[in-house]
């Protein structure tokens, strides 16, 4: 079945520490994108990708950055210099061009001990 | 910058009643498309609805219908009928093409309860 993954559901660092969170798509779609979402908050854009080795900043890129060095991956490593790393990150990919929505994956819970 | 504004943080229906939620958005593009994602406790973003800007019917799909006032740059969701399962946040959200790609705007999201 076509859709997006993201792994692992549930991910625990200590502070300090570097982690990377997944995301893969087999829907062949060029644009993909790092969602932040914080409790009682919206989706804030963190960066996204429209084509492979290219990507741009969101709104709250300091202390993220990821890479696309294929279509269908694009993971988010959230660095020591993220002040305040907790909260539920999604994943989402969608076709460049047309009319069409952004597809979700079911998103990881990052929680920092 | 395009925004998206939801006035209800939290709503509450009985179920089997209607319920509409509310949605403005600001922008100056005239082409575009808005949508409303339902995030269930699950937190696995669901597409309900999408509008596109250039059509004047409102979409309807099955129980849910949107009333799109593009002057007034509104986009509310009637959810009929309100069924148990439609406990979930719902985030009216904005797209609109780009010389590179898309950009989604979402709104802060409202929190649906449906009682029974």
């Amino acid at each position: 079945d076509g859709g997006i993954t993201q792994s692992p559901k549930y991910l625990f660092r200590k502070e300090g520490q570097n982690v990377t969170l997944s995301c893969e798509q087999n829907l062949n779609h060029d644009a993909m994108y790092w969602y932040r979402q914080d409790p009682g908050q919206g989706l804030r854009l963190i960066y996204y990708s429209q084509i492979v080795n290219d990507f741009q900043k969101g709104d709250i890129a300091e202390g993220y950055s990821v890479s696309r060095e294929k279509k269908e991956s694009f993971p988010l490593t959230v660095t020591s210099a993220q002040k305040n790393p907790t909260a539920f990150y999604l994943c989402a990919s969608s076709t460049s061009y047309g009319i069409t929505e952004a597809f979700f994956g079911q998103g990881t819970r990052l929680t920092v001990v | 910058a395009q925004t998206v504004t939801q006035s209800q943080p939290e709503m509450s229906v009985q179920e089997a009643e209607t319920v509409t939620l509310s949605c403005t958005y600001d922008t100056s593009e005239s082409n575009y498309y808005l949508f409303w994602y339902k995030q269930p406790p699950s937190r696995q973003m669901i597409l309900v609805i999408r509008q596109e800007a250039y059509k004047q019917q409102n979409a309807t799909e099955n129980r849910f219908s949107v009333n799109f006032q593009k002057a007034a740059k509104s986009f509310s969701l009637k959810i009929s009928d309100s069924q148990l399962g439609d406990t979930a946040m719902y985030f009216c959200a904005f797209m609109k093409q780009q010389n590179y790609g898309q950009n989604f705007v979402f709104g802060p999201g409202t929190r649906l309860s449906v009682l029974p």
